[in-house]
């Protein structure tokens, strides 16, 4: 079964750091492009970013550039999205997502 | 940007009649290699998104053959034959054609 495992989340203050993690399982991750994506509380979904299969080009949305940086490591079939200079509208539930197969999600708190 | 919009918002629907969703593009979604990458998700309360629909109109395995997709250029809509109480939740579409971004609609709300 091919299966995403979001993990990290939490509670920051604003101006900090967080590290989220997708562990993938069932398929061969290193072939496929990965994708991070949001959901505010009570809001829609927002494309945060994603990476190529050799982690040689990604790409974010404007709102996330030059805080997010996504990463992977095929050989662990993980996934990563650090997060610095945490804002409070960056409070909402992180999803790792390939297509047709998403994560459960993992809770992002932004709060003083 | 492409700005995906759906309509309506609020869909109420009676159990075992038909319901149709619509998401519209502000620019054709037909790609340079003649595909369309118009998706359909839907969501229940408390759960991931789950995708219904890639590239307009195929169905994801296990999805049941009472949902269709259908459209082209920049008009699109989803269609339930008979609702059933399983399908209530939040239905949103997603463009894949132009990006980044990836651009999801508002979503629109399935209920009784």
């Amino acid at each position: 079964e091919e299966q995403l495992v979001e993990s990290g989340g939490g509670l920051v203050q604003p101006g900090g750091s967080l590290r989220l993690s997708c562990a993938a399982s069932g398929f061969s991750f290193s072939g496929y492009w990965m994708n991070w994506v949001r959901q505010a509380p009570g809001k829609g979904l927002e494309w945060v970013g994603n990476i190529k299969e050799d982690g040689s080009e990604k790409y974010y949305v404007d709102s996330v550039k030059g805080r997010f940086t996504i990463s992977r490591d095929n050989a662990k079939n993980s996934l990563y999205l650090q997060m610095n200079s945490l804002r409070v509208e960056d409070t909402g539930v992180y999803y790792c997502m390939r297509g047709g197969v998403w994560g459960q999600g993992t809770t992002v708190t932004v709060s003083s | 940007d492409v700005v995906m919009t759906q309509s309506p918002l609020s869909l109420p629907v009676t159990l075992g009649q038909p319901a149709s969703i619509s998401c519209r593009s502000s620019q054709s979604l037909l790609h340079s290699d003649g595909n369309t990458y118009l998706n359909w998700f839907h969501q229940r309360p408390g759960q991931s998104p789950r995708r219904l629909i890639y590239k307009v109109s195929n169905r994801d395995s296990g999805v049941p053959d009472r949902f269709s997709g259908s459209g082209s250029g920049t008009d699109f809509t989803l269609q339930i034959s008979r609702v059933e109480a399983e399908d209530l939740g939040v239905y949103y579409c997603m463009q894949g054609t132009h990006w980044p971004p990836y651009t999801f609609g508002q979503g629109t709300k399935l209920e009784i």
